[in-house]
């Protein structure tokens, strides 16, 4: 299976600024993922990445807010715009095939 | 829209005791339906994952079973270690769309 990268592991933001995850495969992959886990619950989608294109953005969540950028098959960044405390959660990138591979997350808080 | 159900929020067993796990689905298109264990701290890991053309998967202690008709699958942890404790997810996803819908998660606590 692919072996993500996923930087910064964790991180203490003011609210108000923006925060840029990065996610490196070592693999080329067709699609990336990026999910949202608040503390103590479930996973969520947040986009899809794809190369060459914009994200797909799921509902609830806006390129405003989370612009995603893909600039080839290995790496994807998403970023956290204009943060308030209640985006303080873990955000993880994934990739297929057969069942996703997660990266190690980003702890974001918010303050 | 899909949905994924996930059964119990939470499990305390003794060592050495079977574990069961239970999700259930909405979108009758999933066809594959993979579990992650996600220790305190850690990322999510694919466990176990079975697809839609075959009833039961075991993998050592591990074995998931799916039901078509009732659109249900789950999760049985025979002789359950300390090492077990942890979150586990369900998930089901329609192939070729990549777009995994979790449960909520169960957390389980194996108690030596």
């Amino acid at each position: 299976s692919a072996v993500i990268s996923q930087k910064p592991s964790r991180d203490i933001c003011q609210r108000g600024t923006s925060l840029t995850i990065q996610c490196q495969v070592d693999s080329q992959v067709t699609m990336m993922f990026w999910y949202r886990q608040q503390p103590g619950q479930s996973l969520t989608l947040i986009a899809t990445a794809n190369q060459g294109s914009e994200a797909t953005y799921e509902s609830g969540f806006v390129i405003d807010k989370f612009p995603i950028s893909r600039p080839n098959l290995t790496f994807s960044t998403l970023t956290v715009s204009n943060m308030s405390p209640e985006d303080s959660s873990i955000y993880l990138c994934s990739v297929e095939p057969d069942g996703y591979t997660f990266g190690s997350g980003t702890r974001l808080t918010v303050v | 829209g899909e949905n994924v159900e996930q059964h119990p929020s939470t499990l305390s067993v003794q060592e050495g005791d079977s574990a069961v796990i239970k999700c259930t689905y909405s979108d009758s298109a999933s066809n594959y339906f993979p579990w992650y264990k996600q220790e305190l701290g850690k990322r999510p890991q694919l466990i176990i994952d079975i697809r839609s053309n075959v009833g039961e998967k075991k993998d050592q202690r591990i074995a998931v079973t799916l039901n078509k008709t009732a659109k249900h699958f789950s999760l049985h942890i025979t002789e359950t270690q300390p090492e077990d404790s942890a979150v586990y997810f369900c998930a089901a996803t329609t192939s070729g769309t990549y777009k995994y819908i979790f449960g909520t998660g169960t957390r389980l606590k194996v108690l030596a």
